[in-house]
């Protein structure tokens, strides 16, 4: 079946450190993936999404691209705030009509 | 997001105590889901549904039950709570299914079962 594998976290950077959280996927057909951002107390909104192999989906300063060679799609982020700390979810959508499939989450935490 | 409300926000229950949880939407969207959070599994599916009166079940439904009699309203039942069942629920909604298609999620309901 599908599944998304995230690093563990929480991953614990100093403000504008480079952030990679790195998400893995198996999927049966050529699936679309996503990233969600979850704030504190907050429901999950979507970061950005890519639908087919070596698309970019970027927003907020926050990339990633789909890399179907090796089933990943590693979100990025140059230089990250305070304001970035949330908890970080990776998710795919195959061509089966299904609901999306979500990882484990990546709990961020930038310090001053 | 202010297309989608869940209520209540937070509850507190007795074990074997029946609670429904409501989430509402005012997009028109056909499909509608129910997820709980928890440490250490992320979000997992316990219902779905793509119409009304149609409906489906997830990775996590045993002691769960749903219903949908209008396009805009999906409720979640816990028929005897359970403390395994102490969880943040999420409801989220999309348009379709098509791959591409993000989903729009409530702010959530924390539901402690003591």
């Amino acid at each position: 079946g599908n599944s998304v594998t995230q690093m563990e976290g929480p991953v614990t950077l100093s403000e504008e450190a480079f952030l990679t959280i790195n998400c893995t996927y198996t999927a049966t057909g050529y699936p679309s993936l996503f990233w969600y951002v979850q704030y504190p107390g907050e429901g999950l909104q979507l970061l950005l999404k890519a639908t087919k192999a070596d698309d970019k989906g970027s927003n907020k300063g926050f990339e990633a691209t789909y890399r179907k060679e090796t089933t990943s799609f590693h979100l990025e982020k140059g230089s990250v705030q305070v304001s970035d700390s949330a908890v970080y979810f990776c998710a795919l959508s195959d061509s089966g009509n299904t609901p999306l499939v979500f990882g484990k989450g990546t709990r961020l935490s930038v310090i001053a | 997001d202010a297309g989608i409300t869940q209520s209540p926000r937070h509850k507190v229950t007795e074990t074997g105590t029946p609670v429904t949880l409501r989430c509402h939407q005012t997009e028109n969207h056909r499909y509608m889901y129910w997820y709980r959070q928890d440490p250490g599994h992320g979000l997992r599916l316990i219902h779905y549904s793509y119409g009304v009166k149609d409906t489906d079940k997830g990775e996590v439904s045993d002691g769960y039950s749903v219903s949908r009699s209008k396009t805009e309203d999906f409720l979640l039942t816990l028929e005897s709570a359970t403390s395994s069942q102490t969880s943040v629920y999420f409801c989220a909604i999309s348009e379709s299914q098509r791959q591409g298609d993000g989903y729009t999620f409530g702010s959530g309901t924390r539901l402690t079962v003591v």
